[in-house]
């Protein structure tokens, strides 16, 4: 089974412009979460979808929104990008949004905002 | 709010070793899991264990262990058998519920071989 896949891998981006980032989960797994990963902040939960339907949001302002597709791929954007967005960004399925369910991470997007 | 304290930024040991990487957590729920993520530099994020807190037994994997203290709200991680693919960041986790993923600063552990 692939695993959870996460595009692009890099990406460099000027201050004010938005980006869109993109995760396909696992085959079968319906929950899709979104982290933040920087040195100073450590990992910080954005938000979390299940079938189509966002189930939980972290402390973000509202630049940072998502989505969710029909097929479970979920797409991140960020929008007006500032400096302190800079970090690498992780997504992670699982089979349900309950706790018994391991959540499987990708490989991140690293983000550079200039 | 649930939060995850990991008191040790770094930690070494010597190939074959063992090694005892420590987590501290707060909440007033009764139930709800732990976990110990495993970060090497590909950064690619790995379930290294899971705990469940209704159960008393410590959870093993092979050489990884954990040491679950509910009363004291401890989740320490033992390492047997150092190798040196052991080397990698080390995240504590904890999640009630349908809730997210609290994780620790984490602890970067070096393997001297």
């Amino acid at each position: 089974k692939a695993g959870v896949t996460q595009t692009p891998r890099y990406l460099i981006k000027t201050r004010g412009q938005q980006v869109t980032l993109s995760c396909s989960p696992i085959s079968g797994h319906r929950s899709v979460s979104w982290y933040q990963q920087t040195p100073g902040q450590g990992l910080q939960f954005l938000f979390e979808y299940f079938s189509e339907t966002q189930r939980n949001k972290g402390n973000f302002p509202g630049r940072f929104s998502g989505r969710q597709f029909s097929n479970s791929r979920s797409e991140m954007n960020v929008s007006t990008l500032e400096l302190g967005d800079s970090a690498l960004y992780l997504c992670a399925s699982s089979a349900g949004h309950l706790t018994p369910n391991e959540q499987f991470f990708g490989p991140g997007t690293r983000l550079t905002v200039l | 709010a649930q939060t995850v304290t990991q008191s040790q930024p770094e930690m070494s040991v010597q190939e074959a070793e063992t090694v005892t990487l420590s987590c501290t957590y707060d909440t007033s729920e009764s139930d709800y899991y732990l976990f110990w993520y495993k970060q090497p530099p590909s950064r690619q994020m790995i379930l290294v264990i899971r705990q469940e807190a209704y159960k008393q037994q410590n959870a093993t994997e092979n050489r990884f262990s954990v040491n679950f203290q509910k009363a004291a709200k401890s989740f320490s991680l033992k390492i047997s058998d150092s190798q040196l693919g052991d080397a990698a960041m080390y995240f504590c986790a904890y999640r009630q519920g349908a809730q997210k993923l609290v994780f620790g600063q984490g602890t970067r552990l070096t393997i001297n071989p």
